[in-house]
């Protein structure tokens, strides 16, 4: 089984749904991280979470909105979605003070 | 303000020669250095590291070089194989300051190992 989980794996929506992906993990690992991949841009954080108490915002948290609902599960939500939210979401964990950060498979998201 | 740039978007190699991947950042505050390979429909997976009081570490095929004074860092891979055919991200983060428990990506260079 993989250690981080994420569903759905594929979406496609409408400008102006809201839209929940969620991500899981095994790894019994403290912090967890929202990526979004687009093409020449490389991986940009999103939010970002030390432990269940604490969020924190990434660089491009404009539209998005998470929720640590548990040490394993860490959701990110876009209240209304829009075209240019079209990408590759990514879920990443990481344990204490290592930097070493472990991926789940993505979510690719299309927004009409 | 793109702090990590990997200013070569796609590098072709043939097998069994090497493969060379740069990255510059900006941040000095930088200590921590990690190179990901992602195929595609996967999510990235560690390849490698290096810190700061480093200068190169090697796993295998693969070794990271590390200039500090030049904020450069490359990925050699020797020999390439097919396999290792996928896009390469060069990370960093920082022991203190904004960058604390953050990993800064660049933008990925596409590998492409000809047989």
């Amino acid at each position: 089984d993989a250690d981080v989980t994420q569903t759905p794996r594929n979406r496609i929506t409408k400008t102006g749904k809201r839209i929940m992906l969620e991500c899981s993990q095994t790894k019994g690992h403290d912090r967890m991280y929202w990526y979004r991949q687009d093409p020449g841009l490389g991986l940009r954080l999103i939010y970002y979470s030390f432990d269940v108490k604490d969020i924190n915002k990434g660089e491009i948290s404009d539209g998005y909105s998470v929720s640590r609902q548990a040490q394993a599960k860490f959701s990110l939500s876009l209240e209304s979605a829009i075209p240019n939210q079209t990408a590759l979401y990514f879920c990443a964990t990481s344990v204490g003070d290592t930097d070493t950060q472990y991926f789940g498979p993505g979510t690719r998201l299309t927004v009409l | 303000d793109q702090q990590v740039k990997q200013n070569s978007p796609s590098l072709s190699v043939q097998e069994g020669r090497i493969s060379i991947l740069n990255c510059d950042y900006t941040n000095s505050m930088f200590d921590y250095f990690l190179w990901y390979k992602k195929y595609p429909a996967e999510g990235p997976t560690f390849l490698i590291s290096i810190s700061s009081i480093k200068d190169k570490n090697e796993d295998g095929r693969f070794t990271v070089f590390l200039n500090k004074s030049a904020k450069h860092l490359s990925l050699h891979i020797v020999p390439s194989q097919p396999g290792d055919s996928a896009v390469y991200f060069c990370a960093a983060s920082a022991d203190g300051g904004t960058s604390y428990g953050k990993l800064t990506f660049g933008q990925g260079t596409i590998l492409t190992v000809h047989p």
